[in-house]
């Protein structure tokens, strides 16, 4: 089992709605939670970290976190076509960052 | 600041050629990690330092690679003797530590690799 899981293909979504990522964990004891943007051809940028069971906002994105269930989501409202990007779900354990994938986001304007 | 620096940019380069990659971290971290990016693999860690130190190299694929940290601003990633199989973008990224945690992670521009 991977450590980190983002199994949804690419998310097409129209400008102004909601996208919606999803992202599993293998690691229980994992504290902390990152979701990182990664613009085609740039590195990986910081865009949200949440440590606490529940939701955290910060202005279109909201990320959330199941620790139960082993799971963190990001949302972006109001979608914009600057959010086209591939979003990739980080989790920490042992001072060490474990990525998935990634997931690719296009917003059809 | 400048952020972290990588260098070169871009590399291509034939089988069997030695590879030297370089980064410099943001001034003032105390962690610094490497990682390859591929489509097929996604963003791997290779390996970590903490302090100059190495702390994981659990990543490195072979011995084939290899890191350096000589001091708090210069790092080096090895490849001797490289591979098609190496071709990748190689990220350097650089963190400071708080008390028990790990700030954010900010990563350089990449060094994309290829090998023919």
């Amino acid at each position: 089992q991977k450590e980190v899981e983002q199994n949804s293909g690419p998310l097409s979504v129209p400008e102004g709605a909601i996208a919606s990522l999803n992202c599993t964990y293998s690691d229980r004891g994992s504290q902390s939670f990152f979701w990182y943007r990664q613009y085609s051809g740039k590195s990986p940028e910081l865009i949200m970290f949440i440590y606490s069971n529940g939701d955290k906002e910060d202005g279109r994105f909201t990320a959330q976190l199941n620790k139960a269930s082993q799971y963190v989501s990001l949302l972006i409202r109001d979608s914009q076509p600057s959010d086209s990007a591939t979003y990739l779900c980080a989790v920490r354990g042992n001072n060490r960052l474990a990525f998935g994938k990634g997931n690719q986001v296009v917003v059809i304007p | 600041d400048a952020g972290v620096i990588q260098s070169p940019r871009h590399e291509v380069t034939e089988m069997g050629q030695e590879v030297t990659l370089r980064c410099k971290p943001i001034s003032g971290h105390d962690y610094l990690f490497w990682y390859r990016q591929t489509m097929m693999r996604g963003l791997e860690l290779l390996i970590y330092f903490n302090n100059n130190v190495p702390i994981d190299d659990s990543g490195m694929p072979e011995d084939r690679f290899s890191a350096k940290m000589p001091n708090a601003s210069f790092s080096t990633l090895k490849i001797q003797p490289s591979e098609p199989r190496d071709s990748a973008v190689y990220f350097c990224a650089s963190a400071f530590s708080s008390g028990l945690y790990q700030e954010t992670q900010y990563f350089g521009p990449g060094t994309r690799l290829l090998v023919l």
